[in-house]
């Protein structure tokens, strides 16, 4: 299976851009990249999924490298708010069905 | 509901006893995941439904573990003879489709205490 690997911990200043990096470099074929958060307590909260292509929403941008073996996930202006555990997950097919591969997650905090 | 609902919110439970779990989907959705959060540690994926059949159970840890889902809403996830190694957080999610190209979104979670 695929697997992805985050570092345990970051820190990143209020407003600044926070990037959490994330590499899957067994990821292949059709295989999604998704990035969740956990802020404490409360159940994981999507943010972003892409295949190929950069992505971009109203909370976060995706940067997927050409070869799609890592991943960068851009928080363009950090508040203390965005103090969470993020996941990077690989969706994979495998034997038919699908698995939802959450790495270890990257515990990040916004410093004020 | 508007959300993926829970319950118990909290169980604790003696060892060896058993436990049933329960998922309220959001309305119309089609998917539903079962993941496991023990503390500290990420999320584990344990095993999902597409309306009602789950076609790979190899996520669950054990033969301890089942899981089922009638009408293609609710779903409940079964502990027989409960561990301590069992105690952690155990999450829902549903998604509109299957396979989610969009996201899922979770539930807040059981949290489950095996003594």
């Amino acid at each position: 299976d695929a697997k992805t690997t985050q570092p345990p911990s970051m820190d990143c200043a209020e407003g600044r851009a926070a990037n959490l990096p994330c590499n899957h470099s067994t990821i292949s074929g059709n295989e999604y990249v998704y990035w969740y958060r956990q802020i404490h307590s409360q159940g994981p909260q999507y943010i972003i999924h892409g295949l190929k292509n950069n992505e971009t929403n109203e909370m976060a941008s995706l940067i997927i490298t050409e070869d799609r073996k890592s991943s960068t996930l851009i928080l363009p202006h950090a508040t203390l708010r965005d103090t969470a555990v993020y996941y990077c997950i690989v969706r994979v097919r495998t034997s038919g069905t699908y698995k939802y591969i959450f790495g270890t997650g990257t515990r990040l905090k916004v410093l004020a | 509901g508007a959300g993926v609902s829970q319950s118990p919110s909290n169980k604790v439970t003696e060892k060896g006893k058993d436990v049933e779990l329960r998922c309220d989907p959001i309305s119309g959705h089609t998917a539903l995941y079962w993941y496991r959060q023990s503390l500290g540690q990420g999320l584990e994926f344990l095993i999902y439904f597409q309306g009602n059949s789950a076609p790979d159970k190899s996520g669950l840890p054990s033969d301890r573990f089942s899981a089922e889902r009638t009408g293609g809403s609710v779903s409940t996830l079964t502990i027989q003879r409960t561990q301590q190694e069992d105690s952690a957080v155990y999450l829902c999610a549903s998604s509109l489709v299957f396979p989610a190209d969009t996201e899922a979104f979770f539930g807040q979670g059981t949290r489950l205490t095996v003594v």
